[in-house]
């Protein structure tokens, strides 16, 4: 079974402090994760995957296959990054090599004050 | 590139009718999923399609149903609506393992 728990429900920062959404997941085989973001009216949208290990609009975020987490950090947040985050996982499909369907969080509402 | 389509955009039903919603995946993806985005419960997964076939359901009641048509695009039907369907509805399209999002159809049963 797949599982991911987003601890936090809301999170409040200032403008300019760090940022970390948190993010555990359970799942057997070998995990995909990825982080979505929802901005205010705006569709769901990809933020980064652990895959591309890429960062994104100063995010990053580790796969810890010890701890299975896979938290989200930005060292400065800004006020644009107030949005509602989702962390989420795909797994392999047995006997393949493609993924199948999204298991998500309860996402993190995240507000930056100025 | 043109994103993923959803139409309608938004819809409000009563109890008992059906309802049909419609979504266009990015141009070269074959896969697409269905999500259902209830007030509390999260993003839940509903339907899976890929290459015109259904792969895979959600723990959602067989009066949830759809189809991928040859063009890829895809269709969900839900029948005998009942008032906890009242939810956003995402359909999401992927030709590897990313699956981009719509921007979701929002159906009200009243």
């Amino acid at each position: 079974a797949q599982r991911v728990t987003q601890p936090e429900k809301l999170l409040s920062v200032f403008k300019g402090a760090p940022v970390e959404l948190k993010c555990n997941y359970s799942y057997s085989g070998s995990p995909e994760l990825f982080w979505y973001v929802q901005y205010s009216r705006q569709r769901l949208q990809l933020l980064l995957r652990h895959i591309s290990r890429e960062s994104i609009k100063g995010f990053t975020a580790d796969l810890n296959k010890g701890e299975t987490s896979f938290h989200l950090k930005k060292p400065f947040a800004q006020e644009e990054d107030s949005a509602m985050y989702y962390c989420a996982l795909s797994g392999l499909i047995a006997g393949g090599t493609s993924y199948g369907k999204l298991t998500f969080g309860q996402g993190t509402i995240l507000t930056v004050h100025p | 590139e043109a994103g993923v389509t959803q139409s309608p955009t938004h819809l409000i039903k009563t109890r008992g009718q059906q309802v049909t919603l419609r979504c266009s995946p990015i141009s070269g993806h074959t896969s697409v999923y269905w999500y259902q985005q209830a007030l509390g419960l999260g993003l839940q997964f509903l339907l899976w399609y890929d290459e015109g076939e259904e792969r895979n359901r959600g723990n959602f009641p067989p009066r949830f149903s759809g189809r991928q048509f040859p063009n890829y695009s895809s269709e969900l039907n839900v029948n005998a609506l009942e008032l906890e369907d009242s939810a956003l509805y995402l359909c999401a399209s992927t030709r590897t393992d990313t699956q981009y999002f719509g921007p979701g159809t929002r159906l009200t049963v009243l």
